[in-house]
């Protein structure tokens, strides 16, 4: 069945450091999304990611879908407090979101 | 203010006693799902609904119920033949284009015991 894998599970990072979470899926994707969740809070859309290749860029945010479109990564550079979260992708392969186990953030001051 | 509400923010039960999360949308969004968070896990599917009077199983819709009378509404109930239910319940929706972008409620935390 249709898997999507994300990596790491956690992360703690010095405050100021990069950090950076990847996902793959063991099928083909049609579209890509992230998500974010707060400590306590419930996942909150980041961007949607739809064309082969394809980089956004949200501020201190990078976002890229993979050539094959099966993998996708999120980079947050000179990561803030305010970055402390889970990073979730979800995958769409049809019309079903396939999300990833997520990636805990930790940024230490 | 549009959003999605679920609640109780808290639940505890007994084992054996069935339970109804509530979750009411007033975003106009046709699809209503059901996810259960565990630590570690990230969010599975429990239940979905494209449109009133129709829903699908998720991954894991065993010991789970739902019903889609409204559109605004798709309450989640947790039966006993549920094995562990506590856990972190979300119900989000999306609007009718193609692939729209899930909004979460806050969630319901069910603790059974």
């Amino acid at each position: 069945g249709q898997q999507v894998m994300q990596i790491p599970q956690y992360q703690h990072v010095q405050e100021g450091e990069d950090f950076t979470t990847y996902c793959n899926s063991s099928t083909t994707l049609s579209n890509i999304q992230w998500y974010k969740q707060r400590p306590g809070g419930h996942p909150v859309f980041l961007i949607q990611l739809v064309k082969s290749g394809e980089v956004k860029k949200q501020k201190r945010l990078t976002f890229q879908f993979g050539e094959a479109k099966k993998n996708s990564s999120l980079h947050i550079t000179a990561t803030q407090t305010t970055d402390v979260g889970t990073y979730f992708c979800a995958g769409i392969p049809g019309n079903q979101f396939y999300f990833g186990t997520g990636t805990s953030l930790t940024v230490i001051p | 203010d549009g959003g999605i509400t679920q609640s109780p923010k808290y639940l505890f039960r007994k084992e054996g006693q069935n339970v109804t999360l509530s979750c009411e949308q007033n975003l106009n969004h046709d699809a209503m799902y059901w996810y259960r968070q565990d630590p570690g896990q990230g969010l599975r599917l429990i239940y979905y609904s494209q449109i009133v009077n129709d829903f699908q199983k998720g991954d894991i819709a065993e010991g789970y119920s739902v019903s889609r009378e409204k559109k605004e509404s798709f309450p989640l109930t947790v039966t006993s033949a549920q094995k562990n239910p506590t856990a972190f319940y979300l119900c989000a929706s999306s609007g009718r284009e193609a692939i729209s972008p899930l909004h979460f409620g806050n969630g319901t935390r069910l603790t059974v015991t």
